[in-house]
């Protein structure tokens, strides 16, 4: 089963970087994922896809302050320089051949 | 700049019906498969269906046999009918954007804003 696993928080000073994670399950460690940004009252937002190789393609007008990475099952998303606006809830995301969508649970990151 | 705009959202019985509309602009919106996403109070994101670019639909289980997505290539507005409603279908849906021209798989560009579902009596 297509399984997307995140922790549900994370919390980094202003001007600092944090690193979230987002774990394939077992049999899907190769798959491509996206990551989703999503504050209140507010429709998500697409920040990146990141590719097994940790290649990456970010959406229009994602900060440079934003990067993808990979390694194994792990896909990873870096926010560098945090800002205020940064605290958020973050969503990794996956889709499967049979044609459905996996979301993670999503990290809630708090900027100190 | 791709834009989508939900609507259709309210307050409805549990059994009852609803219909929620996303209005697109600013791509070649018969290019693209569109996607319904829900978040209940508190909880995650949750994918719901997909319409490909021809029309064809897929549903996640919990709502197969009780919600039907289309859309209108000629005003660039795809619609979900909810019928047989559920508590537990309370939620903000999104409408959302498949990356790719032509792919019923892959990420989604770009997001709506949302619009309210509550099932209650």
């Amino acid at each position: 089963q297509l399984v997307l696993t995140q922790s549900p928080s994370a919390s980094a000073s202003l001007g600092a970087s944090v690193k979230l994670t987002c774990t394939l399950s077992s049999g899907h460690t190769t798959y491509a994922i996206a990551w989703h940004q999503k504050q209140p009252e507010k429709g998500p937002r697409f920040l990146m896809k990141v590719n097994s190789d940790g290649s990456h393609n970010k959406g229009d007008g994602v900060p440079d302050r934003f990067s993808g990475s990979s390694s194994g099952a792990e896909r990873y998303l870096t926010i560098s320089s945090l800002q205020s606006e940064d605290e958020a809830d973050y969503y990794c995301q996956t889709w499967s051949t049979d044609v459905s969508w996996v979301f993670g649970g999503g990290t809630k990151l708090t900027v100190v | 700049e791709g834009q989508l705009l939900e609507s259709g959202g309210g307050l409805v019985q549990p059994g009852g019906s609803l219909r929620l509309s996303c209005a697109a602009s600013g791509f070649t919106f018969r290019n693209f498969a569109m996607s319904w996403v829900r978040q209940a109070p508190g909880k995650g994101l949750e994918w719901v269906s997909t319409v490909s670019p021809s029309g064809r639909g897929y549903y996640a289980d919990s709502v197969k046999g009780r919600f039907t997505i289309s859309r209108d290539n000629a005003k660039n507005s795809m619609s979900v009918q909810m019928n047989s409603l559920r508590a537990e279908d309370t939620a903000e849906y999104f409408c959302a954007k498949v990356l790719e021209q032509w792919l019923v798989q892959g990420t989604f560009d770009i997001w709506g804003q949302g619009t309210m579902v509550t099932v209650a009596s």
